[in-house]
């Protein structure tokens, strides 16, 4: 099946800083990549929606620009967490939808990626 | 809104029990049902769906079924066994176009010899 990616799979970083969260398709094109968060004990919450080449549609309550979500390509969407505080401290998973078409045909389905665990300190 | 809800864990059985993972869903339309695992140290995957009312989604001897009437569609297998140890999430996908999903708080499961 599809494989989908994400790199860092864990990240500690001081209060204040950016960090950046990689999330590729390895063996298909995604035009639609989607960012979730997920707390302890509670359901993945959707972020924003990525699009390739264009603006991220971003989730009511989801601050844009404290979350910069960057789809330049169509294997690769960036998330990064800018001036990073505690309460960002959180697990973080991307999926990618294989869409129906192009080669090999796909199924439509969503890939998601192992996620990545933030700590802010 | 879309909404899910299902049975809070951690479920503990012993191997060959049967296992029933209740889900419930507010949503208007008709929309697609899923189930999906996440194994330790892995992303999400799915494990089976229904895209319409009375179909069984199956896979690897779990069993759902898309029941409209009571806005449900629990998780069922026979004979679990300890490699199915994992958090299994029920997802919901809407009428409104796109491909976002609504997801449960997942539900996990812990099987022991």
């Amino acid at each position: 099946g599809a494989v989908v990616s994400q790199h860092p799979s864990w990240v500690i970083c001081k209060s204040g800083t950016s960090v950046k969260i990689e999330c590729r398709s390895l063996d298909f094109q995604a035009t639609t990549m989607f960012w979730y968060r997920q707390f302890p004990k509670q359901s993945l919450m959707l972020m924003a929606t990525s699009n390739e080449g264009s603006k991220a549609t971003y989730e009511q309550g989801v601050e844009k620009d404290k979350f910069l979500i960057n789809h330049a390509s169509l294997t690769l969407s960036t998330l990064t967490v800018t001036s990073a505080h505690p309460e960002d401290s959180s697990f973080y998973i991307c999926s990618a939808h294989t869409g129906t078409s192009g080669f090999p045909r796909h199924t439509g389905e969503l890939f998601f990626g192992e996620g990545s665990r933030l700590t802010v300190l | 809104g879309n909404s899910v809800t299902q049975m809070e864990g951690p479920v503990t059985l012993s191997e060959e029990a049967f296992l029933t993972i209740n889900c419930t869903y507010t949503a208007t339309g008709y929309p697609s049902l899923f189930w999906y695992v996440q194994y330790p140290g892995e992303g999400l995957q799915l494990l089976l769906k229904a895209t319409k009312a009375d179909d069984k989604g199956s896979n690897k001897g779990f069993e759902a079924t898309y029941r409209k009437e009571t806005t449900s569609f629990h998780l069922e297998k026979g004979s679990v066994q300890v490699s199915d140890s994992a958090v299994y999430f029920c997802a919901l996908r809407g009428t409104g176009g796109g491909n976002k999903l609504t997801f449960g708080t997942g539900t996990q499961l812990k099987v022991e010899l």
